[in-house]
């Protein structure tokens, strides 16, 4: 089955600075990568995804980058603010629907003002 | 997301004895999930529902039971065999089954023994 291996655990970075969260896959048919933003106490939150027909995308300060041959897609978040302080997590999958997404352990993002 | 439901928000359970989350979706999406999450470890399937009336055990289904007699609705049982259930709970849902398009989460439950 797929694996995915999430880092940073926890990574803290002062307000404005850029922080990135990195995660590899196993299993090269994995085609689909969301990344997810939980809040303490709420629930997941989808804040971008990427498919492997393509290697970056953008939405505001959040950008995710994959590179299918190495097996390993990034989360770049720019000018950070407090409001980013939230635990992310990666995940992997394919649409081929053969199983669920696989998710990763979670990165602890916190930002100081 | 407003479309999935999860209650209570707490539970506790005592020794022995079982304890039903509930689950509920208007999005019309056929899939449905089950996740435990634990302190630094990312989230668990227990159990999945591809359509109704249909299961699938997920990678920790030992101790838990699941229904899925209505689309709307997918319940979990966390049974006394589980014996470490002290959790928060996450039910998802997707427009159909698969790895391949977003999962929409519930609040959680966070299941705690008294």
């Amino acid at each position: 089955g797929e694996n995915v291996e999430q880092h940073p655990s926890t990574l803290s970075v002062q307000e404005g600075d850029s922080a990135v969260i990195k995660c590899t896959y196993s299993d090269s048919a994995s085609n689909y990568f969301p990344w997810y933003k939980q809040e303490l106490g709420k629930r997941p939150q989808l804040i971008i995804d990427i498919r492997s027909n393509v290697g970056e995308k953008k939405d505001q300060r959040i950008a995710v980058t994959l590179n299918k041959t190495a097996k390993h897609f990034s989360l770049h978040i720019t000018e950070t603010q407090p409001e980013d302080s939230a635990v992310y997590f990666c995940a992997a999958g394919q649409d081929t629907g053969r199983r669920a997404l696989t998710f990763g352990s979670g990165t602890r993002l916190q930002v100081q003002p | 997301d407003g479309g999935i439901t999860q209650s209570p928000k707490y539970l506790f359970r005592k020794e022995g004895q079982n304890v039903t989350l509930s689950c509920e979706q208007n999005l019309n999406h056929d899939a449905m999930y089950w996740y435990r999450q634990d302190p630094g470890q990312g989230l668990r399937l227990i159990y999945y529902s591809q359509i109704v009336n249909d299961f699938q055990k997920g990678d920790i289904a030992e101790g838990y039971s699941v229904s899925r007699e209505k689309k709307e609705s997918f319940p979990l049982t966390v049974t006394s065999a589980q014996k470490n259930p002290t959790a928060f709970y996450l039910c998802a849902s997707s427009k159909s089954w698969g790895g391949g398009q977003p999962q929409h989460f519930g609040d959680g439950t966070r299941l705690s023994i008294l």
